[in-house]
């Protein structure tokens, strides 16, 4: 199975701040990188697939960039609702496997 | 819109057995494939189980293989997960949640209901 990682395990942020949150594939898995957002119990919801491409509806501070084993998500200017954890997960192959997850915390 | 309603979760014994259920509305469920991705407390996301949009494939964790079994009534809008041999690592929020591709399998969960607890305690 892939092994995805992710770092850093938690983060703390300010309202206005730029976010970088990292996510590496054990392996090379093209562009087959997803990403998540999850709210205390709250289901996950899609952020971006294949690595940077935006879900409808996601507002544009969110972008994601990278291919083969490096990935990143970025956050342009932090909203009080982006305060959450975010998850990766590949979909190159089977079983698709998960991240361990960044909780982002205000600061 | 888009709706997957999880239900079925309880307390079980361990080597019990539950069945989970996930009603879908607002798309046509009968073209998508199907996944279980659970959720243990304080802990990440783990996925489950896949079933193709009209059943001819299924993929399980290794984790729970020989012992969930993922199935689908496309009649009914309805998906499930049989749970067996239940044990205490069983013990999670369990999501049902639709993949991206229309008769296909991309491994890309676009829509989550909003899951149900088991768990599995003596």
């Amino acid at each position: 199975d892939i092994q995805m990682t992710q770092s850093p395990s938690s983060l703390s942020a300010s309202v206005g701040d730029r976010v970088t949150i990292t996510c590496r594939a054990s392996q090379s898995i093209s562009s087959y990188l997803n990403w998540y957002q999850q709210k205390p119990g709250k289901a996950p919801k899609l952020l971006i697939s294949t690595a940077s491409s935006l879900q409808s509806g996601v507002p544009s501070r969110f972008s994601g960039s990278g291919s083969g084993t490096d990935f990143t998500l970025t956050i342009s200017s932090l909203q009080p609702e982006d305060f959450a954890t975010y998850c990766c997960q590949q979909s190159y192959s089977n079983p698709p496997t998960f991240g361990q997850g960044t909780r982002l915390e205000m600061k | 819109q888009v709706q997957l309603v999880e239900s079925g979760g309880g307390v079980v014994q361990p080597g019990g057995s539950l069945r989970l259920s996930c009603a879908a509305s607002g798309f046509t469920f009968s073209s998508y494939g199907m996944h279980w991705v659970r959720q243990a407390p304080g802990k990440g996301l783990e996925w489950v189980a896949f079933i193709r949009y009209d059943g001819s494939n299924k993929y399980y964790a290794d984790s729970v293989k020989g012992r969930f079994t993922i199935s689908r009534d496309n009649s009914k809008n309805t998906l499930y997960l049989q749970m067996n041999s239940l044990r205490a690592e069983d013990t999670a929020v369990y999501y049902c949640a639709k993949d991206v591709g229309i008769y296909g399998d991309y491994g890309v969960l676009d829509y989550w209901g909003q899951g149900t607890l088991v768990t599995v305690s003596s």
